[in-house]
């Protein structure tokens, strides 16, 4: 069945490195995606990642992928106060459409 | 390129009223999503549609709920009767005609249903 998992808060200092976790549960993922939601506002996609791939990286933005753990993760470095925000992950699956399944979402607060 | 228009951003609503909630994608899109999040939760789907075509219902409730795309127009998602538990952020998202990978969504419309 479909079922991505986040967990739900994270802290860091302006200037680290954040790492948002997901997990999920269909090994017949096609595409991973990783959203970002502000206060009061719609998604915006930041990233996706195809099946077959185990890592994407774009300017600060690195995704890995581990199949075999069914494990998503989305790192961003040099974390800045305007990357506080909800960041959610999201399943297509294969024969699912084109339908997103997403996580429960994980707040990251940026601190100074 | 305006992005993916959603309105009213905010409708309230008495228990019993009807919703109207409109979606204009992006322009070249001609696939269109709704997902309705509810309070502290993430986004879940309720239904595709292409033009004139419903593609997928499988998230939407089987009563008062109804999703249009007509070939001239925004989409519309109509509520019929409304209950407080419909009270939530609901998001249309719009994909490219040539690529279903990626979805825009909308700035949503926060229905509150007093």
């Amino acid at each position: 069945g479909e079922d991505v998992e986040q967990s739900l808060f994270l802290s860091v200092r302006e200037g680290d490195s954040s790492v948002i976790n997901c997990t999920y549960t269909d090994s017949s993922s096609t595409y991973l995606y990783w959203y970002k939601q502000e206060p009061g506002a719609g998604l915006q996609l930041l990233t996706y990642i195809f099946s077959n791939m185990d890592m994407k990286q774009d300017q600060r933005l690195t995704v890995l992928l581990n199949k075999k753990d069914k494990h998503l993760s989305l790192r961003i470095a040099d974390t800045q106060t305007g990357d506080s925000a909800i960041y959610f992950c999201a399943e297509r699956l294969t024969g699912g459409g084109n339908k997103l399944t997403f996580g429960t979402g994980t707040q990251l607060k940026v601190e100074l | 390129n305006a992005g993916v228009m959603q309105n009213p951003r905010h409708l309230v609503r008495r228990r019993g009223q009807e919703a109207r909630l409109r979606c204009s994608p992006m322009k070249g899109h001609s696939h269109v999503y709704w997902y309705r999040q509810l309070p502290e939760e993430g986004l879940k789907f309720m239904v595709y549609l292409q033009k004139e075509n419903i593609i997928d219902e499988s998230g939407m409730p089987k009563e008062r709920f109804s999703a249009e795309f007509p070939k001239e127009g925004p989409s519309i998602l109509r509520i019929q009767q409304v209950v407080r538990g419909d009270s939530a952020a609901y998001f249309c998202a719009s994909s490219p005609t040539t690529s279903y990978n990626e979805q825009f969504f909308g700035p949503g419309t926060r229905l509150t249903v007093l």
